[in-house]
């Protein structure tokens, strides 16, 4: 089946820097990807849709300076979370789909900013 | 606009009992349906999706669900639940197969001995 890795499961960063999250289709190429972001015991709301080679598409009240969001290849996207706070801390998850296909989920990243 | 409830907050059934999650959708048009589960700390995955013609779909880990569109329904069910079912499980809907989902609040389920 079609897999989507994220890198890294988890990362603690000090408040005021930058962090990356990878989101890799292994096996298929993404032409979309999207990015969730779930709070503790909460649902996951979209944040963003990033087609490949194209601007994301940020939902509304998500800020576009702060997680810039990267789909420069089929099987790459990146979330970058910059000048990160610690409201920032949340469970981010990408999910990948090829053309018409349904979109596959990665494994979640869990992001810790102290 | 589409939006999912899931009434249920949380549910707390005995090990070896029948279970049945609730899902209720809004959309205009055929949704494309999907519950999830979830383990503390872990991403998320497919327990079964619901696109197209039998409405009654079978999914992994022995559950299945029913849409029922008169019901604006998707719910899941489980004949026998184990201890290992205890987690988190969202209902999902979508417009299309590859669009982005709209998910529930989630139900939280525990299993008792």
């Amino acid at each position: 089946g079609a897999v989507v890795s994220q890198h890294p499961s988890w990362v603690i960063c000090k408040s005021g820097t930058s962090v990356k999250i990878e989101c890799r289709s292994l096996d298929f190429q993404a032409t979309t990807m999207f990015w969730y972001r779930q709070f503790p015991k909460q649902s996951l709301m979209l944040m963003a849709t990033s087609n490949e080679g194209s601007k994301a598409t940020y939902e509304q009240g998500v800020e576009k300076d702060k997680f810039l969001i990267n789909h420069a290849s089929l099987t790459l996207s990146t979330l970058t979370v910059t000048s990160a706070h610690p409201e920032d801390s949340s469970f981010y998850i990408c999910s990948a789909r090829e053309q018409n296909t349904e979109a596959f989920f990665g494994q979640g990243t869990r992001l810790t900013v102290v | 606009a589409q939006s999912v409830t899931q009434p249920d907050i949380h549910i707390t059934v005995s090990e070896g009992a029948s279970l049945e999650l609730r899902c209720n959708y809004s959309y205009g048009a055929t949704p494309y349906l999907f519950w999830y589960v979830q383990s503390p700390g872990q991403g998320l995955q497919l327990l079964l999706k619901y696109f197209s013609g039998d409405t009654l779909v079978q999914g992994i880990k022995g559950f299945e669900a029913e849409f029922k569109r008169s019901q604006s329904s998707f719910n899941l069910r489980k004949p026998s639940v184990h201890w290992s079912d205890a987690a988190e499980y969202f209902c999902a809907v979508a417009n299309q197969a590859g669009t982005a989902l709209i998910f529930g609040k989630g139900t939280t389920l525990s299993v008792s001995s």
